[in-house]
């Protein structure tokens, strides 16, 4: 049971460089999510796409574009990496319904350095 | 807007003492509260939610709409409990869940 699976799993970049964060989830799930994890910031939602087709900013998404490519894949895409996106990544997907009464699956992460 | 608070940064519990690790939320809504713990270089995972009114691997957590808490406990430590725990809302109409900072729990052998 793979679930979530997020690729790759490290990374260090240089500034102004681009990356393309990959996600895929095997459990049918509608929606999707990308998170970055900072130390006393908790998880905080960068983009989601509730269905395939959509794709919504969450409450970081400034310096991020993502891309639903079809049900089992939501990319996230560093366009010129800053050293303040340096995080790890998560992405997580839910069963269909709205995401308040359906827990999330998440992804081991993507730890991501920009120097 | 939704906003989820947990005081605590850190909680340090000897091994078999009670714990309760304290989640407060706004929100207008009906919400929907979870708990998520991710141990050591491990991934998120749902402990539980407050909907199932379960208890999974002895924690439970009662929604307390009145003084808008959903406070996770229990009763006896174990050091394989050591995570970082996360308290998450969401609510109808929503896509977004909201998480806490999250709370570290170390227990002391």
């Amino acid at each position: 049971n793979a679930g979530v699976t997020q690729t790759p799993k490290f990374q260090v970049l240089k500034t102004g460089q681009s990356m393309t964060l990959q996600c895929a989830q095997d459990m049918n799930h509608n929606s999707m999510y990308w998170y970055r994890q900072d130390p006393g910031m908790g998880l905080r939602l960068i983009y989601y796409s509730a269905s395939e087709g959509t794709t919504d900013k969450g409450e970081v998404p400034n310096g991020y574009n993502v891309s639903r490519l079809n049900k089992r894949e939501f990319s996230l895409r560093l366009e010129s990496a800053a050293p303040s996106q340096t995080s790890v990544y998560f992405c997580a997907s839910s069963e269909p319904g709205q995401v308040g009464y359906q827990p999330q699956h998440f992804g081991d992460g993507t730890r991501l350095s920009i120097l | 807007a939704q906003r989820v608070t947990q005081p605590e940064k850190l909680l340090s519990v000897f091994k078999g003492a009670p714990v309760e690790l304290k989640c407060n939320y706004s929100y207008s809504g009906s919400p929907e509260l979870f708990w998520y713990v991710q141990y050591s270089r491990q991934r998120l995972q749902l402990l539980l939610r407050h909907i199932s009114r379960e208890s999974i691997k002895g924690f439970t957590a009662d929604l307390n709409k009145g003084e808008t808490s959903f406070h996770l406990k229990k009763p006896f430590a174990q050091e394989e409990d050591s995570a970082m725990y996360y308290c998450a809302l969401g609510g109808a109409g929503s896509y977004q869940l909201t998480f806490g900072k999250g709370t570290k729990l170390s227990v002391i052998p």
